[in-house]
């Protein structure tokens, strides 16, 4: 079955020590989405990329990085984690930008700091 | 501005009763709306979706909502829970720049 997978399911890191999330489509998707969803909360998008092209939410702070090597996957990279960002990310994909509505969610990545 | 406002935050329905979940929406543009599910530690999925088509709009799992421009609300409605409903679920807002989501509504069903 064509999905969206997240790997690790749960990850823990020290404050401060950089992580790396991953993210995995074989949907063939064009644009793939990598939000922050705190206890309670609605998600939050972070950023985008459509193709190769990298889109940042204005409000993600810069401590948060993303790279897309290929269609297939996308990689959330948090430098120097702190104590607030731990919670679930999630990735998900969409056909293209006119889609974004109907997007394919990953099971996420639950992110503890300690 | 455009906003998507979940009503309540956690509705708790007997199993067989019917299900309301209310979503209300401010834009000044003709707005596309989405009802989305997230089971406990898993993703999102999409449950319906309203693009300017029927205004009823009927979604997987028995579930459907109706958008009504009048009330500037597109609530999700069930006739029958099953506990298998229990989730979380979250109203969106779609224009061509923007994705807005919904504070979320938790749905407990009681056995």
């Amino acid at each position: 079955d064509a999905m969206v997978i997240q790997n690790p399911r749960y990850q823990v890191t020290q404050f401060g020590k950089p992580v790396t999330l991953s993210c995995s489509q074989t949907l063939n998707h064009n644009v793939m989405y990598w939000y922050q969803q705190k206890s309670s909360q609605a998600p939050k998008l972070l950023f985008h990329y459509y193709d190769k092209d990298f889109n940042n939410e204005a409000d993600t702070p810069d401590n948060f990085q993303s790279r897309r090597p290929n269609t297939s996957f996308c990689f959330l990279d948090i430098r120097s984690p702190g104590l607030g960002d731990a919670a679930m990310y999630l990735c998900a994909t969409s056909r293209d930008l006119d889609t974004r509505y109907e997007q394919y969610f990953g099971p996420g990545t639950r992110l503890t700091v300690t | 501005a455009q906003s998507v406002t979940q009503l309540d935050s956690h509705v708790s329905v007997s199993e067989g009763t019917p299900v309301l979940l209310r979503c209300n929406y401010s834009s000044s543009y003709s707005p596309s709306l989405f009802w989305y599910v997230q089971h406990p530690n898993k993703g999102l999925q999409l449950l319906l979706k309203y693009t300017s088509a029927a205004t009823l709009v009927k979604g997987i799992n028995g579930f459907e909502a109706e958008f009504k421009k009048s009330e500037t609300s597109f609530h999700l409605t069930k006739p029958s829970a099953h506990m298998s409903d229990a989730a979380e679920y979250f109203c969106l807002y779609s224009s061509a720049s923007k994705i807005i989501f919904g504070s979320g509504t938790r749905l407990s069903i009681r056995p």
